[in-house]
C-alpha cells in the first residue's frame, strides 16, 4: 500500500520557538494532503487541507499565521508551528490522497511537546 | 452535515471473544465508509472500506457491511487477539462533505489474555 512518512516523530522545543514537521508520500504523488491534530484519547481534528502549488484551506478556528502549511511538491507538505506555546503540545498527523480517490493514507504522526 | 457516531468505549474483551463496534452515519448521497485502526503511539492505518450499499469490507479477520437502510457500518471480528488492542475509528467520505473525511470519536478496545 501507499506509504506516508513524517519527520520528526518526536520533538521537544522551548516556548517561543518554531517547529517544522515534514510529511512525505514515498511511493505516490499526492495532490492533496491533510493535517490533523489529535488530543489524548480524542478523535482527529482536521486543521487544514493543502493542495500542491496552492494555498492551504484552513478549518474554522485554526490560526493560519500560527500553523503555516506549505505543499511545495506532489510528495512533500510541511507544517510549521510558529512561536510555539505549551498549549500547542499535541500529536500531529498528516495524510495524503491520490487525486479523485477517497482513501487517505496516514503518516505515523509527530508528537510535539512545548516546554 | 455529514457525521459519524460510534459506540463509546472502552470495550474490554477476553481473547477469542466476538467483537462488535457499532457505527452509524448521517450523510446525503452515497458516501464511502471506512474503518481505521490506531495502535498506541502511531498514526492511523486503513483497516477496511466499502464504497457502496451492501458492500462488505474485510481485512485481518475484521468485517463491516455498508447498510444504507440502517445507515450503519458496524465492525465485527469473530475471535479477537491481544494484538487487536487499539483505537478504532469509523469514518466517511463523500462529495457532499467537501471531500473531507469525517471521523467518529474512536472506540478503544482492550483485549485481555
Amino acid at each position: 500500500g501507499a506509504v506516508v512518512s513524517q519527520h520528526p516523530s518526536w520533538v521537544i522545543c522551548k516556548s517561543g520557538t518554531s517547529v517544522k514537521i515534514e510529511c512525505r508520500s514515498l511511493d505516490f504523488q499526492a495532490t492533496t494532503m491533510f493535517w490533523y491534530r489529535q488530543f489524548p484519547k480524542q478523535s482527529l481534528m482536521l486543521m487544514a487541507t493543502s493542495n500542491e502549488g496552492s494555498k492551504a484551506t484552513y478549518e474554522q478556528g485554526v490560526e493560519k499565521d500560527k500553523f503555516l502549511i506549505n505543499h511545495a511538491s506532489l510528495t512533500l507538505s510541511t507544517l510549521t508551528v510558529t512561536s510555539a506555546h505549551p498549549e500547542d503540545s499535541s500529536f500531529y498527523i498528516c495524510s495524503a490522497r491520490f487525486e479523485g480517490l477517497e482513501t487517505q493514507y496516514f503518516g505515523p504522526g509527530t508528537r510535539l511537546l512545548v516546554l | 452535515g455529514n457525521s459519524v457516531t460510534q459506540m463509546e468505549g472502552p470495550v474490554t474483551l477476553s481473547e477469542e471473544a466476538f467483537l462488535t463496534i457499532n457505527c452509524t452515519y448521517t450523510a446525503t448521497g452515497y458516501p464511502s465508509l471506512f474503518w481505521y485502526v490506531q495502535y498506541p503511539g502511531e498514526g492511523l492505518q486503513l483497516l477496511l472500506k466499502a464504497t457502496k450499499a451492501d458492500d462488505k469490507g474485510s481485512n485481518k479477520g475484521f468485517e463491516a457491511t455498508y447498510r444504507k437502510e440502517t445507515t450503519s457500518f458496524h465492525l465485527e471480528k469473530g475471535s479477537v487477539q491481544v494484538s487487536d488492542s487499539a483505537v478504532y475509528f469509523c469514518a466517511l467520505w463523500g462529495r457532499t462533505g467537501g471531500f473531507k473525511t469525517i471521523f467518529g470519536a474512536g472506540t478503544r478496545l482492550f483485549v485481555k489474555a
